[in-house]
């Protein structure tokens, strides 16, 4: 299974709305409705803010939302805030009853 | 509230076999949920390694499948992993997680995560 690909880094100004696309196949991404996404910051683990394409687990911000068109999925962060500052990964279930992560996304908040 | 504390060597030599436990609190894992283990090569991304069912049902990466093992043990409320045929390859900060269930893997509570050196 190959990974799914998302850009290496994205920035954005604070209040401004910054979107991280995410990219795989038929396989994975175009033909389930169960990405996820995590945001992970240094030397913590990974904490999911969205899962089955579009829904939030309680307490996540509602400026944090997801997408998905054809094999693309995507996330947007609106108002971006200082603290949104970290790394993004987003992950789909495969056909064969497994999962792949991108490489990760590194937001900058300016 | 649950929680997941990963626990192993740290150091493992190239070759032999990387053990590593997950152990569960605030959530018996005979209830359910497929439990998983999850890697970060330093400075890189995720790979995901595997999941168990509190039945023994197992799914591996493909890339891995023929080096892991997964198994869980309820009545400790753990499950570990098994890596066998190191590399350097395979240092890591190793992750244990649940998967939240519904459909598809997604992990919603996570362990702090384990760093496994291999060196000899």
């Amino acid at each position: 299974q190959s990974a799914l690909t998302q850009p290496a880094s994205v920035s954005g100004s604070p209040g401004q709305s910054i979107t991280i696309s995410c990219t795989g196949t038929r396989s994975d991404i175009g033909g389930f409705n169960y990405v996820s996404w995590y945001q992970q910051y240094p030397g913590k683990a990974p904490k999911l803010i969205i899962y089955d394409v579009t829904s939030r687990p309680l307490g996540v911000s509602n400026r944090f939302s997801g997408s998905k068109s054809g094999n693309t999925a995507s996330l947007t962060i609106s108002g971006l805030q200082a603290e949104d500052e970290a790394d993004y990964y987003c992950a789909s279930y495969t056909g064969s009853s497994t999962l792949v992560f991108a490489g990760g996304t590194k937001l900058t908040v300016l | 509230q649950v929680q997941l504390q990963e626990s192993g060597p740290g150091l493992v030599k190239p070759s032999e076999t990387l053990s590593l436990t997950c152990t569960v609190s605030g959530f018996s894992i005979s209830i359910g949920h497929y439990w998983g283990w999850i890697r970060q090569s330093p400075g890189k991304g995720l790979e995901w390694i595997g999941n168990i069912y509190n039945s023994g049902t197992t799914h591996y990466n493909p890339s891995l499948k023929s080096r892991v093992t997964i198994s869980v043990d309820t009545s400790k409320n753990q499950f570990s992993l098994k890596l066998s045929s190191v590399t350097a390859a395979d240092t890591a900060l190793y992750y244990c997680a649940r998967d939240k269930g519904g459909g598809g893997w997604t992990f919603d509570y996570w362990g702090q995560g384990t760093l496994v050196t291999v060196s000899s």
